[in-house]
């Protein structure tokens, strides 16, 4: 099994470009999860889905925008990149959440830079 | 909010040598906790996992600990060797009441065993 895959690994953009970054599943997950992680920061949660269809804001939503069409899949937009977007992005599944044995399983990460 | 905070922020111990990484949060009403490690430009490795009702988890060299009512957790790695050289990362599923928040994540122990 593939696991969690992203695409692409690396992209630059400028500022007020637009891009997509894909995240694939093959485990049938239910949860997706959207995460940036930036020096000092930490992990911060950008938006999650609850399954197919259904998507929902974490703790930093602003300027994204996601989709989940697919249940396999979990598409993160950016419709105008700011430098401040500048980061690695990873993506994570789990079967369902909340439950306590329900282990996240992370992509490689897709590292972002706007110039 | 819930905050999550690891210490030491770095850690650099010769080989052979048992350890202890720390982690606290604010939050109590947590489902579970997890362990992750992260290496160099890679993406977050499950370590463990422990359920809030649960006071340890154990798997091969690590053994993690949990301790809800006091908001804290600890990482024990024994016997060290140059291959557990690597960010270790503590996060919380905090409960929500059904909904599914995402992880919070602290920001990391950057481990360092020397040969």
């Amino acid at each position: 099994n593939a696991g969690v895959t992203q695409t692409p690994k690396f992209r630059v953009l400028k500022t007020g470009q637009s891009m997509t970054l894909l995240c694939a599943q093959d485990m049938n997950h239910e949860y997706m999860y959207w995460y940036r992680q930036d020096p000092g920061m930490g992990l911060r949660l950008i938006h999650y889905s609850v399954g197919e269809g259904t998507t929902a804001k974490g703790e930093v939503p602003d300027g994204y925008n996601v989709s989940r069409l697919k249940k396999q899949n979990f598409l993160l937009g950016l419709e105008s990149a700011a430098p401040s977007q500048t980061s690695v992005y990873f993506c994570a599944s789990s079967l369902t959440s909340g439950r306590a044995r329900d282990t996240q399983y992370f992509g490689p990460g897709t590292r972002l830079t706007v110039l | 909010k819930q905050e999550v905070t690891q210490i030491p922020a770095a850690l650099s111990v010769p080989e052979g040598e048992n350890l202890v990484l720390n982690c606290s949060f604010t939050d109590s009403a947590i489902y579970n906790l997890q362990w992750f490690r992260q290496d160099p430009g890679k993406g977050l490795t499950s370590l463990l996992l422990i359920q809030s009702s649960q006071r340890e988890q154990t798997s091969g060299r690590l053994n993690a600990s949990l301790d809800k009512s006091s908001g804290r957790s600890t990482l024990y790695i024994a016997a060290s060797q140059p291959g557990d050289s690597a960010t270790y990362l503590c996060a919380v599923m905090r409960y929500s009441g059904g909904g599914a928040d995402g992880l919070t994540f602290g920001k990391g122990t950057h481990l360092i065993i020397q040969p």
